[in-house]
């Protein structure tokens, strides 16, 4: 089975500062893994996608992600935060298995100190 | 492309009454999926249409709530009666199939609130 833990619910930044925020998937299949972006009161944006043809993939909005699959990991960076990014993060796996149903994290909420 | 379309975007409505949510998904996508989100319990799938057809509704809560694909470019998920606890914001996504890394699109929700 499939599942996602995003390791913080809350992660507090300066702005300027970098941002990381982390996620671990378990799969038994070569995954395919998102992260989304929900500001508030809006529906869920995507920021970017591991499609297994570069390991680091540029989403937008300046945001990465590097796929490790010895450690499981799909952790989200920004080298600098801006106001604008304070949002709540959702990791997501998606099942192979033709309904390519989602697996979401329980999100992660980014505050962005001035 | 107008993406993914919801209405309407707020919905308040009391106890017994009936409740009917609206998408439109993005032209030329052929999967469809309704979800609930809440503080408690996030972000929940509630149905999955491939081609207009339901395939999996094993996220639906019960009885009182029904989900209709017409066609490829309108569904309706419809709450009857409404319950206080179904006060939640309802989100439809839409998918272009027949490929692992495509992603949903989701529209702007509806914020359903029972008095």
């Amino acid at each position: 089975a499939q599942s996602v833990t995003q390791l913080d619910s809350h992660v507090s930044v300066s702005e300027g500062t970098p941002v990381l925020l982390r996620c671990n998937y378990s799969s038994s299949y070569s995954p395919s893994l998102f992260w989304y972006v929900q500001h508030p009161n809006k529906g869920l944006q995507l920021l970017l996608k591991y499609t297994s043809a570069a390991t680091l993939v540029k989403g937008i909005n300046g945001f990465e992600a590097e796929f490790k699959k010895s450690e499981t990991s799909f952790h989200l960076t920004k080298p600098s935060a801006h106001m604008s990014d304070a949002a709540e993060y959702f990791c997501v796996v998606s099942e192979p298995s033709g309904t390519y149903k989602y697996i979401f994290g329980t999100g992660t909420r980014l505050k962005v100190l001035a | 492309d107008a993406g993914v379309i919801q209405s309407p975007r707020h919905e308040v409505t009391e106890m017994g009454q009936e409740v009917t949510l609206r998408c439109k998904p993005i032209s030329g996508h052929n999967s469809l999926f309704w979800y609930r989100q809440t503080m408690m319990r996030g972000l929940e799938l509630l149905i999955y249409f491939n081609n207009n057809v339901p395939i999996d509704d094993s996220g639906m809560p019960e009885d009182r709530f029904s989900a209709k694909m017409p066609n490829a470019s309108f569904s309706t998920l419809k709450i009857q009666p409404s319950e206080p606890r179904d006060s939640a914001v309802y989100f439809c996504a839409s998918r272009l199939s027949g490929g692992s890394y495509n992603e949903q699109f989701f529209g702007p929700g509806t914020r359903l609130t029972v008095l």
